[in-house]
């Protein structure tokens, strides 16, 4: 059973920190890499999709990095808002282009102002 | 413009009914999915429909049936419901199967049964 663990399972942040988080998975079979961001009460929303070692991806003041052979990849977000209180959700591409996503159980971000 | 919708948002039924959720997608994309969301909050994975064909169907009870009567639309039919039913159910479309293509999430539908 591939298993996606992610890091921590919460974190709390005053406005301005930059924060950062970690994904890790199995790294044979890999095909690709996603983060989602899930806000309450809506839907998960994609972030990025990875799929070279040594990745590196970024919009506005998030960005992630990914390391295929050992098996994470980190997200980072720069100058935390409120806004950026969300859960963040990775997932796992394995076993080819029609394989499936396995998600973890995502990193909880609170960001007080 | 809701790129992914589901109805109904909220289903409250009893044990032994048989339901439906619908999901349509208006991106144009060619592959579709259900998922899950578990009592420990993980997303699983159900099926995934590329073009109208059913292509993955992990470990679930038949009672569970999709149905694509077109690339647009993805309706999960569940016979005989049973109280371990209940969940949060989420329908997800891509623009492909065949590459790194990230999917796109309907607002979910709450299965309450009783």
């Amino acid at each position: 059973i591939l298993n996606v663990e992610q890091s921590p399972q919460s974190l709390h942040v005053q406005e301005g920190d930059s924060t950062n988080f970690t994904c890790s998975f199995p790294s044979s079979n890999f095909y690709a890499l996603h983060w989602y961001r899930w806000e309450t009460a809506k839907s998960p929303e994609a972030l990025f999709v990875m799929t070279l070692n040594g990745d590196e991806k970024k919009k506005g003041r998030i960005s992630a990095t990914l390391n295929t052979k050992e098996g994470y990849s980190y997200l980072y977000i720069k100058g935390s808002q409120p806004e950026d209180s969300a859960t963040y959700l990775c997932a796992l591409k394995y076993g080819g282009s029609q394989g499936n996503l396995i998600f973890g159980k995502g990193t909880k971000l609170s960001v007080k102002p | 413009d809701t790129a992914v919708s589901q109805t109904p948002k909220y289903l409250v039924t009893q044990m032994g009914n048989d339901k439906s959720i619908k999901c349509e997608q208006n991106l144009g994309h060619d592959t579709m999915y259900w998922y899950k969301q578990d009592s420990k909050k993980f997303l699983k994975i159900m099926f995934s429909y590329n073009n109208k064909e059913l292509i993955i169907n992990e470990t679930v009870p038949n009672r569970f049936s999709p149905k694509s009567p077109d690339k647009a639309h993805l309706n999960l039919h569940i016979n005989s419901l049973e109280l371990g039913d209940s969940a949060v159910y989420f329908c997800a479309s891509s623009p492909r199967q065949g590459h790194s293509y990230e999917q796109y999430f309907g607002p979910g539908t709450r299965l309450t049964v009783t």
